[in-house]
């Protein structure tokens, strides 16, 4: 299977400090980038889509300014958390889809090992 | 969007026993499904995926049913293991130009050595 790595793997920050959280694709290029968050014993829920080059499609009740992607190459999407609160403490997971010729995408998408955000 | 308890199902096994874990789906345009293992810290594993028109598929000691009337899915896995102690997520995929995934609540599995 693919390789994505996430860093950093946890973090602890400040309450109203912002946070970046980078997602890459090791082994091939990934037009497409997906960023979920988990709360404990809960599911995972889908935040963003972003596509390489263009801005992120959010999902309803996801706040655009405040959880801010920037997909800017085919191996580097990036999630950053502005004005962190403690609510926002979870388990942040992407997922890539890997690009084909001609514009296509594999159905397969492939997880990163998460990182962990603690906001004190 | 689906709601999402705050207790995950469980299901605790022997170890060498077979599981089954079950999932409804909520989509009936969805026509991708996959199941992922995910451990303790760590991000979803994939484990088998199914399209709607298949209705069963096998994988090294797992088997995925779909039964699309009643919009529901199953992971079989013969002789547990220890290792297999996990959450196991549902997904499903209703297509679209971009393959959104919406994850079921998940189910904990425990194996008893």
């Amino acid at each position: 299977g693919a390789v994505v790595s996430q860093h950093p793997s946890w973090v602890i920050c400040k309450s109203g400090t912002s946070v970046k959280i980078e997602c890459r694709s090791l082994d091939f290029q990934a037009t497409t980038m997906f960023w979920y968050r988990q709360f404990p014993k809960q599911s995972l829920m889908l935040m963003a889509t972003s596509n390489e080059g263009s801005k992120a499609t959010y999902e309803q009740g996801v706040e655009k300014d405040k959880f801010l992607i920037n997909h800017a190459s085919l191996t580097l999407s990036t999630l950053t958390v502005t004005s962190a609160h403690p609510e926002d403490s979870s388990f942040y997971i992407c997922s890539t889809e890997k690009g084909l010729a001609g514009g296509f995408t594999e159905n397969e998408q492939f997880f990163g090992p998460g990182t962990r955000l603690t906001v004190l | 969007g689906e709601s999402v308890g705050l207790h995950l199902p469980t299901l605790s096994v022997q170890e060498g026993d077979n599981s089954i874990i079950n999932c409804a789906y909520s989509n009936s345009a969805s026509d991708y499904f996959i199941w992922y293992k995910q451990e303790s810290g760590k991000g979803p594993q994939f484990i088998i995926d199914i399209r709607s028109n298949m209705d069963k598929r096998q994988g090294q000691r797992v088997t995925v049913l779909l039964n699309k009337t009643v919009k529901h899915l199953s992971l079989q896995i013969a002789a547990t293991q220890p290792g297999d102690s996990a959450v196991y997520f549902c997904a499903e995929n209703s297509g679209g130009s971009n393959y959104k995934l919406t994850f079921g609540k998940g189910t904990l599995l425990t194996v008893n050595p």
